[in-house]
């Protein structure tokens, strides 16, 4: 079965620091990866996606991700955090041979202080 | 150009009754999927029209129903609603060329059942 595991649930980085999100998952064939971001009362907005080719990918609003098959993750990356950052995060990922869906983690809520 | 947008925002209704959400897809896009996200949690895959037909249904009983029309918008009904049935419902669009499950999501509609 497919599944996606981000380990934190809450993250609080202060801003100007740099952050890690970190998104693990099991999949039984190539996987597509997707990164979304949701503030408060807000739907899903993409913040980046890995097909294939060059593992590090580079999203809007400075983030960026690298993909690493033999760990199975793909973790989110910003080196200077700044308040409007302050979100919850989903890690998501696709694959033809399992059709159309996402299938989505439980989601990482980041705090900023200042 | 319009994102992808639904209605209504909320929605209160009662156990045993029927709810019926509407999705207008990002012009261009022919693909709609649904997801329901319950609270803290990430959004769980539901179905997914394509051409008017259900093309892929994640593990949702049978009283969750949808239908697409011919302009691509969609509705998502659920039958004899339960207390577990209380979530924001995400509807997703793609464009007809996509082949990666690139997916543009709404704001949701927030459904509380009491």
């Amino acid at each position: 079965a497919q599944s996606v595991t981000q380990p934190d649930i809450h993250i609080t980085v202060s801003e100007g620091a740099s952050l890690e999100l970190r998104c693990n998952y099991s999949y039984g064939a190539t996987p597509y990866l997707f990164w979304y971001v949701q503030s408060p009362g807000q739907g899903l907005q993409l913040l980046l996606k890995y097909f294939s080719g060059d593992t590090l990918v580079q999203g809007i609003k400075g983030f960026e991700a690298e993909f690493k098959r033999s760990q199975s993750s793909f973790n989110l990356r910003k080196p200077s955090v700044h308040w409007s950052d302050a979100a919850e995060y989903f890690c998501a990922v696709g694959a033809r041979e399992y059709g159309n869906k996402l299938v989505f983690g439980a989601g990482t809520i980041l705090r900023v202080k200042s | 150009d319009a994102g992808v947008t639904q209605s209504p925002t909320h929605l209160i209704k009662t156990r045993g009754q029927q709810v019926t959400l509407r999705c207008s897809p990002k012009s261009g896009h022919d693909t709609v999927s649904w997801y329901q996200q319950a609270l803290g949690q990430g959004p769980q895959f539901i179905f997914q029209y394509y051409e008017e037909e259900e093309r892929q249904r994640g593990n949702f009983p049978d009283r969750f129903s949808g239908h697409q029309f011919p302009n691509y918008s969609s509705e998502l009904n659920v039958n004899a609603l339960l207390l577990g049935d209380s979530a924001l419902y995400l509807c997703a669009s793609s464009p007809p060329w996509d082949r990666k499950n690139i997916q543009y999501f709404g704001a949701g509609t927030r459904l509380s059942v009491l």
